[in-house]
């Protein structure tokens, strides 16, 4: 099983900054890595799937870069609603794994 | 509208079974691979099963192979998840996702408890 590890699991950003958070794979997982942003009581939203491809509708703020181990969600200017959690997902091996999740809290 | 629908969750016994149903609308899953992904309240996310678009193919993460079963009826454009001797760690929230993962149900919720 490919183990996902994001970093920071917290991370404090005042609105407008920029944001850059970390996906690493145990093994590669080509350019088949998914980034999902989640707010509390809702399902996750896709944002970036083939680690760079923004999803429909979503802002182009979001940006998602990355291949092989080491991928990158950034977010350019955190805007209110963005403050939430981040989860990367890897597709390329079953069983589809997910990191652990990213908080991004308002500093 | 375009959308997916969870339903049969609630509270079991341990030891217990359910069966999960999700329910298209404004799609035909037919041409799609579907798929059931669970989190347990307060964690991260883990994708239990797959399901290829005609069934000739599943996929089950290693925790629950032998007791979850991955179905769709693609004339009643549905999923389901025949849950069989569940565990207190199967308590989650179980969403049904359109493969190409911007589709996600609103979740329905299963607590295995005594």
């Amino acid at each position: 099983e490919i183990v996902m590890t994001q970093s920071p699991a917290t991370l404090s950003v005042s609105p407008g900054e920029r944001a850059t958070l970390s996906c690493r794979a145990s093994q590669s997982v080509s350019s088949k890595l998914a980034w999902y942003q989640q707010k509390p009581g809702q399902p996750p939203r896709l944002l970036i799937y083939g680690a760079s491809t923004r999803a429909t509708g979503i802002p182009a703020r979001f940006s998602g870069s990355g291949s092989g181990t080491e991928f990158t969600l950034t977010i350019s200017s955190l805007q209110s609603e963005d403050f939430t959690v981040y989860h990367c997902q890897q597709y390329n091996n079953w069983p589809w794994t997910f990191g652990q999740g990213t908080k991004v809290e308002i500093k | 509208e375009v959308q997916l629908v969870e339903s049969g969750g609630g509270l079991v016994q341990p030891g217990g079974s359910l069966r999960l149903s999700c329910a298209a609308s404004g799609f035909s899953i037919r041409s799609y691979w579907m798929s059931w992904v669970r989190q347990a309240p307060g964690k991260g996310l883990e994708w239990v099963a797959n399901i290829k678009q005609d069934g000739s193919e599943k996929y089950y993460v290693d925790s629950v192979k032998g007791r979850f079963t991955i179905s769709r009826d693609n004339a009643k454009n549905s999923l389901y998840l025949q849950m069989n001797s569940l565990r207190a760690e199967d308590t989650g929230v179980y969403y049904c996702v359109r493969s190409t993962f911007e589709m996600w149900g609103q979740g329905t919720m299963v607590t295995v408890s005594s």
